[in-house]
């Protein structure tokens, strides 16, 4: 069964700061991989879809790396602002019918 | 552009009532997925479907049911509703011809079982 983990449960930075989520998977026979965005109280926002054939995606300050064979991701944010301040999920596509199994995520604070 | 559709947004309900939340998506997706997201434990999933007509078992299945008579529309029924049902459930959906594509996400139903 795929176990996907995400630590720390919370992380509270200054602004400016350039910070690393990690996210990690127990199988790594996964098709993708997809960093969300939640906000108290809100749905998810998609921010970074990454395949499996990829080793990393951009998007604005955000970049996403994958590395299968350590069953590793991280998200790295640049520069970070008051804005950024949400909870950060990770989710992982294995499986037949590529079900997502996601981690607990982690609350992002970023003080001004 | 509505993408992923949700209603009610807030429902409270009784133990023991029945419900059904809808989920409506415009995209022309053929996944579609159920999950429920409780404090400090993540997002879980209950149902999904691959197709109209086809629909399967998640982690979190027991005391739901689900159908899908169209491409567009899921909906997650609760029947005798209990305290554990509090939740909050949200439907996604996604396009897949083999390449996995990103999922999307509705805006979700807060539901409370009193």
């Amino acid at each position: 069964k795929q176990e996907v983990t995400q630590i720390p449960a919370a992380l509270s930075v200054p602004e400016g700061e350039n910070l690393v989520l990690n996210c990690s998977f127990t199988d790594s026979a996964i098709y993708n991989l997809q960093w969300f965005r939640q906000d108290p109280g809100k749905g998810l926002t998609s921010l970074l879809l990454i395949q499996s054939s990829q080793r990393e995606q951009t998007s604005g300050r955000l970049n996403a790396s994958l590395d299968k064979s350590s069953g590793r991701s991280t998200l790295y944010i640049a520069a970070s602002q008051p804005g950024d301040s949400a909870t950060y999920l990770c989710a992982v596509y294995t499986g037949a019918n590529s079900k997502l199994t996601f981690g607990k995520g982690i609350t992002l604070s970023v003080r001004p | 552009n509505a993408g992923v559709t949700q209603t009610p947004k807030f429902r409270i309900l009784k133990i023991g009532q029945s419900m059904t939340l809808q989920c409506t998506q415009d995209m022309n997706h053929n996944y579609m997925y159920w999950y429920r997201q409780d404090p400090g434990m993540g997002l879980k999933l209950i149902y999904y479907s691959v197709g109209a007509g086809i629909t399967d078992k998640g982690e979190v299945p027991n005391g739901y049911n689900v159908s899908r008579s169209t491409t567009e529309d899921f909906p997650l029924r609760l029947e005798l509703a209990a305290p554990s049902q509090t939740s909050v459930y949200f439907c996604a959906s996604r396009f897949d011809d083999g390449t996995n594509t990103e999922a999307f996400f509705g805006q979700g139903t807060r539901l409370t079982v009193v």
